[in-house]
């Protein structure tokens, strides 16, 4: 149980192109996703908070409009990164807390990230 | 600010030999720890901690928690090739009011174990 799945794992885009990022909690319903952006040998830094049914909440420093969530379902996030410029080229990780399971909600199940390469 | 702090930061042994990964925290309104491995892709959940002094325990990695002396360790015993990762060790705020629940990480330790 508790599988996130990410889709594209692998993308390359052209300088000023969107790239949209989705984000899916497989075998349980997420009213809570994060997204986090990992570089090369650095730990994980939270983005946003992605709220099912509202706003996302952006951590200080990182740009909402360039950055757009959407949660539009119990089961689905997405991230688009609008106009790319290759300072976005990361790894980006989305997580899910699993509400039914493990304690209470408070374990987040990562997806397997997708590396973003903006040339 | 919640604070976690991982050591050591990076750690090389050879198979068979166990290992021993702490993680302290400072945080208010503690509720549980986390530990996760990274490989190449995303962090792959280990244990959820939540009370002092029991052990969790699965194949040859187990972990315990010091809510006293605000820590925990993560160990490996026996350890394969297979077992080089980083380990990360995280905090969950408190859910509620404008909080998810969003995690705070510590440095992460980079184990590597040669054949």
């Amino acid at each position: 149980g508790a599988v996130v799945s990410q889709h594209p794992s692998r993308v390359i885009c052209k300088s000023g192109t969107s790239v949209k990022i989705e984000c899916r909690s497989l075998d349980f319903q997420a009213t809570t996703m994060f997204w986090y952006r990992q570089f090369p040998k650095q730990s994980l830094m939270l983005m946003a908070t992605s709220n099912e049914g509202s706003k996302a909440t952006y951590e200080q420093g990182v740009e909402k409009d360039k950055f757009l969530i959407n949660h539009a379902s119990l089961t689905l996030s997405t991230l688009t990164v609008t106009s790319a410029h290759p300072e976005d080229s990361s790894f980006y990780i989305c997580s899910a807390r699993d509400y039914a399971t493990s304690g209470g909600g408070e374990t987040q199940y990562f997806g397997p990230g997708t590396r973003l390469l903006v040339l | 600010e919640d604070k976690v702090v991982q050591s050591p930061l990076s750690l090389v042994v050879h198979e068979g030999d166990t290992v021993t990964l702490n993680c302290s925290y400072e945080v208010t309104n503690f509720r549980s720890l986390l530990w996760y491995k990274q490989e190449k892709k995303a962090p792959t959940f280990l244990f959820m901690l939540t009370s002092s002094g029991i052990e969790k325990k699965s194949g040859r990695l187990s972990s315990i928690l010091d809510k006293k002396e605000l820590f925990s360790i993560l160990n490996i015993t026996a350890t394969q090739t297979g077992d080089s990762a980083v380990y990360l060790c995280a905090v969950p705020d408190k859910a509620g009011g404008t909080s998810y629940g969003k995690l705070t990480f510590g440095q992460g330790t980079i184990l590597t174990v040669h054949p």
